[in-house]
């Protein structure tokens, strides 16, 4: 069945880092890649998407591109803040109607100042 | 717009008690869906809704009902709890389905001793 694994965290920077965390996918059919963000006590809320091969989602300064050679959906900002302290989630689902989103099991982001 | 709301915010049950999760939306979503998170674990579907009067069991169905008997609301329902159901409960909402944008509700935190 279709998955997603993400690289385990938690990930520790320093104000003004990059940031990479890895995101790749196995699936049967094209799948809708998504990046979602949960901060401290609150649910889940969209960080980005991408719905087809080599598109680019982007928000608040965070990257990811469709990999589809390397089924991969990378997550990328060039300057983290404290603020971006969270767990991060990458996700999938299949093509539209999509029932279901596969999520990785998230990795924990502490920006310390 | 309250967006997606859930009750209770967190809830202690004794192993056999039965128990209802609130979740409703006021944005007039299609698609519903919960979700539970465990540690390590990532989000979990449990079941979903395309429309009132429609639902389908997601990964994790076994222990939990649903019901879709208007739009705006989608609840679940735990028959009989078991330790193994202690977990943060997430329902989520999106006009059509898993490809769009989903929109998380807060969380109950359920605890069955």
């Amino acid at each position: 069945g279709d998955s997603v694994t993400q690289m385990e965290g938690p990930v520790t920077l320093s104000e003004e880092a990059f940031l990479t965390i890895n995101c790749t996918y196995t699936a049967t059919g094209y799948p809708s890649l998504f990046w979602y963000v949960q901060y401290p006590g609150e649910g889940l809320q969209l960080l980005l998407k991408a719905t087809k091969a080599d598109d680019k989602g982007s928000n608040k300064g965070f990257e990811a591109t469709y990999r589809k050679e390397t089924t991969s959906f990378h997550l990328e900002k060039g300057s983290v803040q404290v603020s971006d302290s969270a767990v991060y989630f990458c996700a999938l689902s299949d093509p539209p109607p999509g029932y279901a989103l596969n999520f990785g099991k998230g990795t924990s982001l502490l920006v310390t100042p | 717009n309250a967006g997606v709301t859930q009750t209770p915010k967190f809830q202690v049950l004794k192993t056999g008690q039965s128990m209802t999760l609130q979740c409703a939306q006021d944005m007039n979503h299609e698609y519903m869906s919960w979700y539970r998170q465990d540690p390590g674990m990532g989000l979990r579907l449990i079941h979903y809704s395309v429309g009132a009067g429609i639902t389908d069991q997601g990964e994790v169905p076994n222990g939990y009902n649903v019901s879709r008997s208007t739009t705006e609301d989608f609840p679940l329902r735990l028959l009989s709890a078991a330790p193994s159901q202690t977990s943060v409960y997430f329902c989520a909402s999106s006009l059509a389905g898993a490809t769009d944008t989903q929109y998380f509700g807060p969380g109950t935190r359920l605890t069955v001793l």
